[in-house]
């Protein structure tokens, strides 16, 4: 089992451009979740999918983050336009009863 | 879901067992108490649940007072590698499936010294 797969690892970008962020989640899994962690802010939910359907996304913290997931082995968190109060690591989990399972993360770094 | 009171930090002597206390006096009677956590640069990982009985994995055991206002987590013997940031959650489960969110706290960093 490979686990939850996040690409890119690492992502440095201008302000203003478009980021997209990617999630494969463990097969079998029916719930996805996206989470942001900073040294302020700790660890965030931002929005969590379950059988592909977004169930709470009150987390997003504005309308230049969306989030998709368009079957049920990949998904993305996409920010446009990038600002430097993104920069932060972003998690996705996934689950398929009582435990999520995080992947390694996604350093975002926005200059 | 219920809000968790944890120490901020703690130290513990490699290969002596490791006790991290959890507050959550206002839980409610269909809350669970889970505990995750999160070695450096890493993202968070499960250790163990539970709802009102104790409960003990290969990780870890979980003690959970009659009253259900607080609970111990213990690593029976703690490892240099135990050393992490330690969370308690309190959430509903909605039936079987997990559409429940979590909701992470400042957690407790444990540092597990030789």
């Amino acid at each position: 089992d490979a686990g939850v797969i996040q690409s890119p690892r690492h992502e440095v970008t201008e302000m203003g451009q478009e980021v997209t962020l990617r999630c494969k989640p463990i097969s079998g899994h029916n719930s996805l979740f996206w989470y942001r962690q900073t040294m302020m802010r700790g660890l965030e939910l931002l929005i969590y999918f379950n059988n592909n359907v977004p169930i709470d996304d009150s987390g997003m913290p504005e309308d230049r983050f969306s989030a998709k997931m368009p079957n049920a082995s990949f998904s993305t968190l996409k920010i446009q336009p990038s600002e430097p109060r993104d920069s932060a690591v972003y998690f996705c989990a996934s689950s398929k009863r009582y435990e999520q399972y995080f992947g390694p993360g996604t350093r975002l770094t926005v200059t | 879901d219920a809000k968790t009171t944890q120490p901020t930090s703690m130290d513990c002597a490699e290969g002596r067992a490791a006790n991290l206390p959890c507050n959550h006096s206002t839980i409610s009677g269909n809350e669970y108490v889970y505990w995750y956590r999160q070695i450096h640069s890493q993202g968070p990982q499960y250790i163990i649940h539970g709802l009102k009985n104790n409960e003990t994995n290969e990780m870890a055991s979980l003690i959970i007072t009659e009253d259900r206002k607080s609970s111990t987590l213990i690593l029976p013997h703690a490892t240099l590698r135990d050393t992490a940031v330690y969370y308690c959650i309190v959430r509903v489960l909605h039936g079987s499936s997990n559409t429940g969110k979590l909701i992470f706290g400042q957690g407790t960093t444990l540092q597990v010294k030789p």
